[in-house]
């Protein structure tokens, strides 16, 4: 049983529409991370969110961290075949790193 | 400014022998942490070191892995007599001095280890 639940499990969209993917748990994080891997490649960290109810934008990238810190959204506009990739959130409870099993998502030129 | 180097990127071992992973992890950082990336799952929490301690083993199997992270060089992932089990892509990430309550880490691009 994963402690993070990533919802939808795959996503493929055609260039310029806009995509939300969520992470939801039942417990409560000291920070969350995104990640997006490629293949073959580690993890490439993103963004991290501490506070309840924070909003981080990167560029065409928007990060939601829920109000008690239990689930988190992203949010891509416009997206580019350069987005494609493996998004992964990950909840910190000190030091350790639970992930989620990620969202798969295809931007079609 | 180099970031988490991971090596080898590929290792093939055949059943039986050992495979050694190695991560140097960022420059001033002093925390280290193993994950594995079993196909088709997440990252799983392996261990997490400090210079010349293990921290956290709690996720590592119990027998034929074992980690260091000395005080001079890089960490290292040893896994003994390797099994087809073991086959999967092994992430190493490192981060600065811990704020209370707060981790941001970095990881390598990973060592793919297949069993044959």
């Amino acid at each position: 049983t994963q402690l993070l639940e990533q919802s939808p499990q795959f996503l493929s969209i055609q260039e310029g529409e806009n995509l939300t993917v969520y992470c939801n748990s039942s417990s409560v994080f000291s920070s969350l991370q995104w990640y997006r891997q490629e293949p073959g490649e580690g993890p490439v960290l993103l963004v991290t969110v501490v506070t309840g109810g924070e909003v981080k934008k990167l560029k065409r990238l928007t990060f939601q961290f829920g109000d008690a810190r239990k689930d988190s959204s992203l949010h891509i506009t416009a997206a580019q075949p350069g987005d494609t990739g493996l998004y992964l959130c990950a909840g910190a409870h000190d030091y350790k790193l639970s992930f989620g099993a990620g969202t798969t998502v295809t931007v079609r030129a | 400014n180099a970031g988490v180097m991971q090596n080898p990127r590929h290792l093939v071992r055949r059943r039986g022998q050992e495979a050694r992973l190695r991560c140097s992890p960022m420059k001033g950082h002093s925390h280290v942490y193993w994950y594995r990336q079993l196909p088709e799952e997440g990252l799983k929490f392996m261990v997490y070191l400090q210079k010349e301690n293990i921290i956290d083993e709690s996720g590592m199997p119990k027998e034929r892995f074992s980690a260091e992270f000395p005080k001079e060089g890089p960490s290292i992932l040893r896994i003994q007599q390797v099994v087809r089990g073991d086959s999967a892509a092994y992430f190493c990430a490192s981060s600065p001095i811990q704020g209370e309550g707060f981790t941001e880490a970095f990881f390598g691009q990973g060592t793919r280890l297949t069993v044959v």
